[in-house]
């Protein structure tokens, strides 16, 4: 059964502690994206990997780092930096050669 | 810079078709039209997208002006799972090429 799957659903941080979401596609989509989406709003792209070792920064990349070491992995850590985390966090994949995306459940992460 | 401008709600009854329209004039020769849509809390879903020609699969169809400066998803019978936002997204085919998420019409399907 393919798919994404982004965990946990939920997270909860303290203020000022670095939080790193889980994305894990088993589509062999070589493309994979992270977007922040905030209440009533549309998704902002913050990073995106074309392929395995690399990636490039969204439109709202401070505060956030990524790694791409495997394929099917692209997680995502929220850093102290960011000024305003709270937010629902979602992954998406990609084909290598299309830019049809299908999105994991995300995460909603709350910072207290 | 706004590539779609679609409207902010719309409602439908259940049973009925549901219109869903999309304004990009701006858009280029080699751009597609994508719909997405995004049930409350839950990732954006695929649907449909075009070029030139009308589209129709399992969800919906797909009518893009003979101009390419507006088109429409029509869901043919909406249900209250069918309610909603729903993205329009002009966008160049192909890896590399980013999808600009706005604002969405948020569809409510009434009984």
């Amino acid at each position: 059964d393919g798919g994404i799957t982004q965990s946990p659903k939920y997270l909860f941080r303290k203020e000022g502690q670095n939080v790193t979401l889980s994305c894990e596609q088993n589509l062999n989509h070589d493309a994979m994206y992270w977007y922040r989406q905030d209440p009533g709003q549309g998704l902002r792209l913050i990073y995106y990997s074309q392929i395995v070792n690399d990636f490039q920064k969204g439109d709202i990349a401070e505060g956030y780092s990524v790694s791409r070491e495997k394929k099917e992995s692209f997680p995502l850590t929220v850093t102290s930096a960011q000024k305003n985390p709270t937010a629902f966090y979602l992954c998406a994949s990609s084909t290598g050669t299309t830019n049809e995306q299908f999105f994991g459940p995300g995460t909603r992460l709350t910072v207290l | 810079d706004a590539k779609t401008t679609q409207p902010t709600s719309m409602d439908c009854a259940e049973g009925r078709a549901a219109n869903l329209p999309c304004n990009h004039s701006t858009i280029s020769g080699n751009e597609y039209v994508y719909w997405y849509r995004q049930i409350h809390s839950q990732g954006p879903q695929y649907i449909i997208h075009g070029l030139k020609n009308n589209e129709t699969n399992e969800m919906a169809s797909l009518i893009i002006t003979e101009d390419r400066k507006s088109s429409t998803l029509i869901l043919p019978h909406a249900t209250l799972r069918d309610t909603a936002v729903y993205y329009c997204i002009v966008s160049h085919r192909g890896a590399g090429n980013m999808l600009t998420f706005g604002g969405g019409t948020r569809l409510m399907v009434k009984p």
